[in-house]
C-alpha cells in the first residue's frame, strides 16, 4: 500500500491568493512528481524532483513553483491564484530509476483546486 | 513526442461479462507501458506494467494487458466484471530511455458496471 498523501483535498480559493498544496510520501522515494488534471483529459507532467533540492520542469508549462527541502515533503505554490489554474493537482513518487529501469509511480489522492 | 490514445472515453459492461479496455501508443521504440485505475475521490492504483519479456502481463484484481507490438497496442482485458471495478482507467507510457520519468497519460476510459 502506497502512503502518499496530498493536502488538501479540496479548494476553492478567490482569485489573487497565494496557495500551497502540500504533498508528502512516507516511503522513502527520492524521486517525485507534479501532475495535472484537466477535467476529462490527460494528467500532464508539470514539476519533478530527483532529491532535496532538486526540481525540474515537466512536459506542460505551470505558472506554479516547487520545493524540495525534505525528501518525504514536495509542496505546490501558486504565488497568485488564477481562475485558469482551476484543476486537479497529484502528486506521486518513486524510487530513483537506477539500473533496473523506470520504477513505479505511486499517486496521492490529489487536491481539486478552483479558483473563483 | 509520445503519445497514447484511448479510444473509448465511456464503456457499460454488465456484472460478469467480460471487459476490454483499448490502449494505443505513439512512441519511436517500445516504451515502457502501464494502466492505472482511479476510483473516485482516491489517487491512482497501478493495475500492471510492461517492460520487457512476455507480452502477456498479469496484474492485480483480475486484470491482464497484452502488449501488441504490432498494433502498437497495450489493451486490458478483465474475463469478469465486478461492481467494484467502475472506475477511470488510465494507460500511460513511460520512456525507457530515463530522464525524467514523467508518464504520458491518455484521456481515460469511464467503466460503467449495470446490475
Amino acid at each position: 500500500e502506497a502512503d502518499i498523501y496530498q493536502t488538501p483535498r479540496y479548494l476553492v480559493i478567490g482569485t489573487g491568493k497565494k496557495i500551497t498544496l502540500e504533498c508528502s510520501q512516507t516511503m522513502g522515494h527520492d524521486k517525485m512528481y507534479w501532475y495535472q488534471q484537466d477535467p476529462g483529459m490527460e494528467l500532464h507532467l508539470i514539476h519533478y524532483s530527483y532529491g532535496v533540492n532538486s526540481t525540474e520542469k515537466g512536459d506542460l508549462s505551470s505558472e506554479s513553483t516547487v520545493s524540495r527541502i525534505r525528501t518525504e515533503h514536495f509542496p505546490l505554490t501558486l504565488e497568485s491564484a488564477r481562475p485558469s489554474h482551476t484543476s486537479q493537482y497529484l502528486c506521486a513518487s518513486s524510487e530513483f530509476r537506477g539500473t533496473g529501469g523506470m520504477k513505479t509511480q505511486y499517486f496521492g489522492p490529489g487536491t481539486r483546486l478552483l479558483v473563483l | 513526442a509520445q503519445s497514447v490514445t484511448q479510444p473509448d472515453i465511456h464503456i457499460t459492461v454488465s456484472e460478469g461479462a467480460s471487459l476490454e479496455l483499448r490502449c494505443n501508443y505513439s512512441y519511436g521504440a517500445t516504451p515502457y507501458l502501464f494502466w492505472y485505475v482511479q476510483s473516485p475521490g482516491q489517487g491512482l492504483q497501478l493495475l500492471l506494467k510492461y517492460f520487457s519479456g512476455d507480452t502477456l502481463v498479469q496484474g492485480i484484481k483480475g486484470f491482464e494487458a497484452e502488449f501488441k507490438r504490432s498494433q502498437s497496442s497495450f489493451n486490458l482485458r478483465k474475463p469478469s466484471v465486478h461492481w467494484s471495478d467502475a472506475a477511470e482507467y488510465f494507460c500511460a507510457v513511460g520512456d525507457p530511455g530515463g530522464g525524467a520519468d514523467g508518464l504520458t497519460f491518455g484521456k481515460g476510459t469511464h467503466l460503467i458496471i449495470q446490475p
